[in-house]
């Protein structure tokens, strides 16, 4: 069975850069039926899908974003990993990891979810 | 891309059905069958309750059915049982992905 599991500081201070890994278990992160994407949800509000990378390496960001974002993977540790620098208070949400389903090329939907962690954006 | 517009709430007695609806444009939820729809109890992860505008993941119960007409989806929920009151999110692709603002749905 698949699983996702964030990992990272719960605390950033302002402008710093906020870094977030996704452990894939049970399964490849090398398959090309799948994007593995980024969403956040700040206090009270709703989802926000942050980007999505596939297993190439290849990036797709929300264009609010993609000034501030880089998501990498790293293969040969099935995980996968979420930078925003220049971090604000509004960046302060729970992260989640999820797959991603694809086909040609398009992102369908998210089936799999990690449990998600709480960043905290504060000096 | 603007966000998806969804009612911030909706409700319903046990046994009733309830239909949220999820607007976007002819550029997104217009343009795509590629609709879904998640469930997320309250300091849960989301769960995916529909693909595709209608398709059910296997475990999904079947009171949970999903369409699309122009550019509105809709996600109704039949037989409403307690379990399913929670925030439901619809999202489309777009290029990108767009999330609706939530459906608080509550059983009555």
């Amino acid at each position: 069975q698949l699983q996702l599991q964030e990992s990272g500081p719960g605390l950033v201070k302002p402008s710093e850069t906020l870094s977030l890994t996704c452990t894939v278990s049970g399964g490849s992160i090398s398959s090309n039926t799948y994007y593995w994407g980024w969403i956040r949800q700040p206090p009270g509000k709703g989802l926000e899908w942050i980007g999505n990378i596939f297993y190439s390496g290849s990036t797709y960001y929300n264009p609010s974003l993609t000034s501030r974002v880089t998501i990498s993977v790293d293969t040969s540790k099935n995980q996968f990993s979420l930078k925003l620098n220049s971090v604000t208070a509004a960046d302060t949400a729970v992260y989640y990891c999820a797959r991603v389903t694809r086909f040609f090329g398009v992102a369908r939907s998210m089936d799999v979810w990690g449990q998600g962690t709480t960043v905290t954006v504060s000096s | 891309q603007s966000a998806l517009t969804q009612p911030p709430s909706a409700s319903g007695s046990p046994g009733q059905s309830v239909t949220i609806s999820c607007t976007g444009t002819s550029s997104d939820v217009g343009s795509y069958n590629y609709v879904s729809w998640y469930q997320q109890h309250p300091g849960k992860a989301p769960k995916l309750m529909i693909y595709e505008v209608s398709k059910r993941p296997s475990g999904v119960p079947d009171r949970f059915s999903g369409s699309k007409s122009g550019n509105t989806a809709s996600l109704t929920v039949s037989g409403l049982q307690a379990e399913d009151e929670a925030d439901y999110y619809c999202s489309s692709y777009a290029g990108i992905l767009l999330f609706g603002g939530g459906t608080k749905l509550t059983v009555l």
